[in-house]
């Protein structure tokens, strides 16, 4: 069964400062990557995805990340944080099926 | 575009009683998924559906029926409510364009049992 890992339960940064939120994936030959955000009391909006080629991949409100077979992670990264980021986020595992696997997510809190 | 409508937001009920989540999207997808979600756990599968007529368990399936009569509704039902029910309920559903599986989230129904 795959299964998806996000060792960080809560993460705090200051405004302008970098970030990066882990994710580890259980072994797949050709995974599926999404990274989600959860604003409070919101739905799950997709941020970026991943599904083959470039391993540095783009998404929305300047978030990106990074595939890395060798390790089993999808790493997101953002250059300098936002206080509208505070959030929830959570990565995901497909395989090619509709099915996808949530991690357990990480809430980013962040400092003015 | 609408997207997955998810109706009612939030709901309190009583041990015992049932309802009905529903959900319903424009967007002629193929795929519909309702999902739990509870704090420190993430968001668990309780069904799905991968078409008109065909429903499967996932993860948490135990509490809950539903069925799939048309391509737009896939609603959600508690037969007989439980207190581990209060949870947050998201449908999500999913077609074949979108090609690599992305997930179309509703707004989520906040459901406490009491």
């Amino acid at each position: 069964a795959q299964s998806v890992t996000q060792p960080d339960i809560h993460i705090t940064v200051s405004e302008g400062a970098s970030l990066e939120l882990r994710c580890n994936y259980s072994y797949g030959a050709t995974p599926y990557l999404f990274w989600y955000v959860q604003s409070p009391g919101q739905g799950l909006q997709l941020l970026l995805k991943y599904f083959s080629g470039d391993t540095l991949v783009q998404g929305i409100k300047g978030f990106e990340a990074e595939f890395k077979r060798s390790q089993s992670s999808f790493n997101l990264r953002k250059p300098s944080v936002h206080w509208s980021d505070a959030a929830e986020y959570f990565c995901a595992q497909g395989a090619g099926s509709y099915q996808l696997t949530f991690g357990k997510g990480t809430k980013l809190s962040v400092i003015p | 575009n609408a997207g997955v409508t998810q109706t009612p937001k939030f709901q309190v009920l009583k041990t015992g009683q049932s309802m009905t989540l529903q959900c319903a999207q424009d967007m002629n997808h193929e795929y519909m998924s309702w999902y739990r979600q509870d704090p420190g756990m993430g968001l668990r599968l309780i069904h799905y559906s991968v078409g008109a007529g065909i429903t499967d368990q996932g993860e948490v399936p135990n509490g809950y029926n539903v069925s799939r009569s048309t391509t737009e509704d896939f609603p959600l039902r508690l037969l007989s409510a439980a207190p581990s029910q209060t949870s947050v309920y998201f449908c999500a559903s999913s077609g074949r364009k979108t090609n690599t599986g992305e997930l179309f989230f509703g707004e989520g129904s906040r459901l406490t049992v009491l």
